[in-house]
């Protein structure tokens, strides 16, 4: 199916603190997984993407983690700052009747409480 | 180098007209993919465009089209607008076909039909 669930819709943390945002997806046939910040007025910017040959990656304070099995891939952000403050989106691909494309969770607003 | 440019940046139109939006992707980026934005939806998937062919569409209906040209530019035309066309319209560069690879985001065409 074409299904990216994403949760939670609003998250709300401490500065200093991590957060934790997870996806889950219907297609087993999936095999990239691309995040994206969109800031207040601007446009989606990939901050980090896994490939399902893959666990794990690592960039500065982020991190994305995937369970094939569980067909779930999570997004944290350790150390938070204000800036981190945007709706993040996850993405998988997937392939329908012979179509790949990319399909992205509804997202998730992250705010960062000083 | 220059990003991914989209043209015009705000439109109002009213019910029963038609809209064409323009996309000049990163040079050298062969693929354009086409996402509307609205609060309740997310990103949704339009189509992709690759070396002037459609490879492959969302679930809109016929009233929205596109094409793309020798220079990678594309257009978007939405025809007969009704009111729930209103959104951000997206779009999306990238080197190669397909979903396997990470987008690099146009500012968007925000279109309000009245």
């Amino acid at each position: 199916g074409e299904n990216v669930e994403q949760h939670p819709s609003t998250l709300s943390v401490q500065e200093g603190d991590s957060a934790v945002i997870k996806c889950t997806y219907s297609d087993s046939a999936s095999n990239y997984f691309p995040w994206y910040k969109q800031e207040l007025g601007k446009r989606p910017q990939l901050i980090i993407d896994i490939r399902s040959n893959v666990g794990e990656k690592k960039d500065q304070r982020i991190a994305v983690t995937l369970n094939k099995t569980a067909k779930h891939f999570s997004l944290h952000i350790t150390e938070t700052q204000p800036e981190d403050s945007a709706v993040y989106f996850c993405a998988a691909s997937i392939v329908v009747r012979g179509d790949d494309k990319i399909i992205f969770g509804k997202g998730t607003r992250l705010h960062i409480l000083p | 180098k220059a990003g991914v440019t989209q043209t015009p940046r705000y439109l109002i139109k009213t019910r029963g007209q038609q809209v064409t939006l323009s996309c000049s992707p990163i040079s050298g980026h062969r693929s354009v993919s086409w996402y509307q934005q609205t609060p309740g939806q997310g990103l949704q998937f339009l189509f992709e465009y690759f070396s002037e062919t459609q490879r492959n569409k969302g679930n809109f209906p016929g009233r929205f089209s596109g094409r793309q040209f020798s220079n990678s530019r594309s257009e978007m035309n939405v025809s007969t607008l009704e009111l729930g066309d209103s959104a951000l319209y997206l779009c999306a560069s990238s080197l190669l076909a397909g979903p396997n690879y990470g987008y690099t985001f146009g500012s968007g065409t925000r279109l309000t039909v009245v």
